[in-house]
């Protein structure tokens, strides 16, 4: 029973255009989202997060939205460019990450084409 | 990923021998944590540690695999009598205050058992 879905394995994207990723939740007590952009034989880089207290966090390029009553976030990539390629991993917490744990979805793996 | 350093980065070992896995958290953080990735898959939560303290180890298997991180030297993940199954990447991530800092993740140590 995965608590956090990436329903989209892959995404393919042109250069310049918006890429976005979208992630899933089911357990409502989540309140602290985050998005790690992962290379091949690296670990994962934190790129943006956002407080369930909020919609919107901008940072540069990247953007994450929260709707907390679908259980949906999605992370805005615009323009993308090829060094964008990675694997995005969505990942959510408890009581504002208190816990520590972080619940990951399995991924999407974005290709931005030049 | 500069500042937390996992080692050794490629690890094989044959069923039945012990595995063990190296990490040291960044300059100042004193909080580390365990995930293991299998191939496909997004990264599952094993074990969060405090200098001399097992915080949450809800997500370690209950026998074969312990965790420890001393008031001096590395975090240590150690896999005794290792399986096919054990078989993963495993990474660490700390934090210098408890939960999500953001976590700050390592490279990885990716195991194979022979």
């Amino acid at each position: 029973d995965q608590q956090v879905k990436q329903n989209s394995p892959s995404l393919s994207v042109q250069e310049g255009r918006i890429s976005i990723l979208n992630c899933d939740y089911t357990n409502s007590m989540f309140d602290y989202f985050l998005w790690y952009k992962k290379y091949p034989a690296e670990g994962p880089t934190f790129l943006i997060s956002i407080s369930s207290i909020k919609d919107k966090n901008e940072d540069g390029r990247f953007t994450v939205f929260l709707n907390k009553s679908a259980k949906h976030l999605s992370l805005h990539i615009v323009p993308s460019q090829p060094g964008d390629s990675a694997v995005y991993f969505c990942a959510a917490s408890l009581d504002g990450g208190s816990q520590g744990n972080l619940i990951f979805g399995k991924g999407t793996k974005l290709s931005v084409k030049p | 990923n500069a500042g937390v350093m996992q080692n050794p980065r490629h690890l094989v070992r044959r069923r039945g021998q012990e595995a063990r896995l190296r990490c040291s958290p960044m300059k100042g953080h004193s909080h580390v944590y365990w995930y293991r990735q299998l191939p496909e898959e997004g990264l599952k939560f094993m074990v969060y540690l405090q200098k001399e303290n097992i915080i949450d180890e809800s997500g370690m298997p209950k026998e074969r695999f312990s965790a420890e991180f001393p008031k001096e030297g590395p975090s240590i993940l150690r896999i005794q009598q290792v399986v096919r199954g054990d078989s993963a990447a495993y990474f660490c991530a700390s934090s210098p205050l408890g939960g999500v800092q953001p976590q700050h993740f390592g490279d990885g140590t990716r195991l194979s058992i022979l």
